[in-house]
């Protein structure tokens, strides 16, 4: 198994809604990544997990809260978004190894109303 | 900090004839360097990468690109253009001593393939 997979496709809430998106990879990789990305902009970086630990994070607002249970899956949670967080939101896992491309899933396309 | 920049946000190209991307990134040493395609509403997938083996570096789909170092340059090239080559196109840098492996993309550049 050599791709990541990202769940849902698409999703649609509202601004009081809670919400989980879903990542997972087998390929046994210990660092996983989330970004946002909007329209014509490149990916943003939000979160970097390694060895199922939360390493960096980008200044997020706490209405995303991610969370790694275990090496091959990682969440983001969500609560009380804004519109503005309406973005295509990619994960992405790496060896652990230097020099080594992360391999991103097809993300999720998320709308908040 | 590091920064990439990439030359032309849209470059509209015939099929058949030369698709020539620019890239230049700002580091006076050399980081991991990568190419990722993005087609519509999906992922980034990976063209190509260099991390200090040769400077020649070929990709899949017929890419290919070039590290200069006196230029701080990684230009993506394919010689002959396919309609199915229309996507966005994203040059990332990696400093080699970041264990996260965090990406710095550049702007990114839309092909268009013209008939």
């Amino acid at each position: 198994d050599t791709e990541v997979t990202q769940t849902p496709k698409h999703l649609v809430m509202g601004m009081t809604n809670k919400k989980s998106l879903k990542c997972e990879q087998h390929m046994g990789h210990r660092a996983m990544y989330w970004y946002k990305q909007k329209a014509k902009k490149p990916p943003e970086l939000m979160f970097v997990y390694s060895y199922e630990k939360l390493s960096i994070n980008e200044s997020v607002p706490s209405r995303f809260s991610p969370e790694c249970p275990n090496s091959s899956l990682l969440n983001l949670h969500l609560h009380a978004l804004q519109p503005e967080d309406s973005a295509l939101y990619l994960c992405a896992s790496r060896p652990g190894l230097q020099g080594n491309e992360q391999f991103f899933g097809p993300g999720t396309r998320l709308t908040v109303l | 900090a590091q920064s990439v920049t990439q030359l032309g946000s849209h470059v509209s190209v015939s099929e058949g004839a030369l698709v020539l991307l620019r890239c230049n990134y700002s580091s006076s040493v050399p980081p991991y360097l990568f190419w990722y395609v993005q087609y519509p509403n999906q992922g980034l997938q990976l063209l190509l990468k260099y991390t200090s083996a040769a400077t020649l570096v070929k990709g899949i789909n017929g890419f290919e690109a070039e590290f200069k170092k006196s230029e701080t340059s990684f230009h993506l090239t394919k010689p002959s253009a396919h309609m199915s080559d229309a996507a966005e196109y994203f040059c990332a840098v990696s400093d080699i001593s970041d264990s996260w492996g965090k990406l710095q993309f550049g702007a990114g550049t839309q092909v268009v393939v013209t008939p």
